[in-house]
């Protein structure tokens, strides 16, 4: 059974470029959340993918979208970079959405400059 | 809107002094108080759920306990490999699928 991987590991970005994290989910798992989190601080809640659609957002602004692939693989992407987006963003992914048990992936270093 | 309160934000112990972590939650409906550990520049890894009060969880020489406002993680005779943040997470009612709130964490760090 692999574990959630994502890619890539660290990534440097301008103001105003645009950026795609990717996640593939624990063996067997068809939800994928994601969540973004400042240095000091607690992860933050984006957005939710199950089966392929959207299952619950977070306070982020609409420059923050995804997508969830059939083999539930997913990805993130953020328009507009703004400095405030450097973080590290983690996918979680778990059995269903009703399942209570949420497996980080390592996540993904983002600076933006 | 789901709160999450994390005290001490830091917490320095000697190797086998043992303490607790406090957690203090207000949630819209709970359906899971979660804990984490998440050691630097990685994800956070699963510990513990808990649904109800009243309801304790061990693992090595961590023991989570809940009451309904606040959760205790209490670490007995801990070792420096148990130095890491602690994160406590709540499941509510709002927001949507299984999205979690976190605290801040508790920064742990365990001496010789």
């Amino acid at each position: 059974e692999t574990g959630v991987t994502q890619s890539p590991t660290h990534l440097i970005k301008t103001r105003g470029q645009q950026v795609t994290l990717r996640c593939s989910s624990q063996s067997g798992h068809n939800t994928v959340s994601w969540y973004q989190q400042a240095l000091g601080q607690g992860p933050q809640f984006i957005f939710q993918y199950y089966r392929e659609e959207e299952n619950g957002r977070g306070n982020f602004p609409p420059r923050f979208s995804g997508l969830q692939f059939p083999n539930y693989s997913s990805e993130l992407n953020v328009n507009a970079l703004e400095l405030d987006d450097s973080a590290l963003y983690l996918c979680a992914s778990s059995l269903e959405t009703s399942s209570n048990e949420q497996y980080f992936g390592p996540g993904t270093r983002l600076t933006v400059t | 809107e789901d709160q999450v309160t994390q005290s001490p934000e830091a917490l320095r112990l000697q190797e086998g002094e043992s303490s607790s972590l406090n957690c203090s939650y207000t949630v819209s409906g709970l359906r899971g108080l979660f804990w984490y550990r998440q050691d630097p520049g990685k994800g956070p890894e699963f510990l513990f759920t808990l649904y109800s009060a009243g309801e304790e969880k061990e693992k090595e020489r961590l023991k989570a306990t809940l009451t309904k406002k606040e959760s205790f993680l209490h670490i007995t005779a801990p070792k420096p490999e148990d130095s890491a943040t602690y994160l406590c997470a709540v499941r509510g009612l709002t927001g949507g699928g299984n999205k979690l709130t976190f605290g801040t964490g508790t920064q742990l760090k365990v001496e010789l």
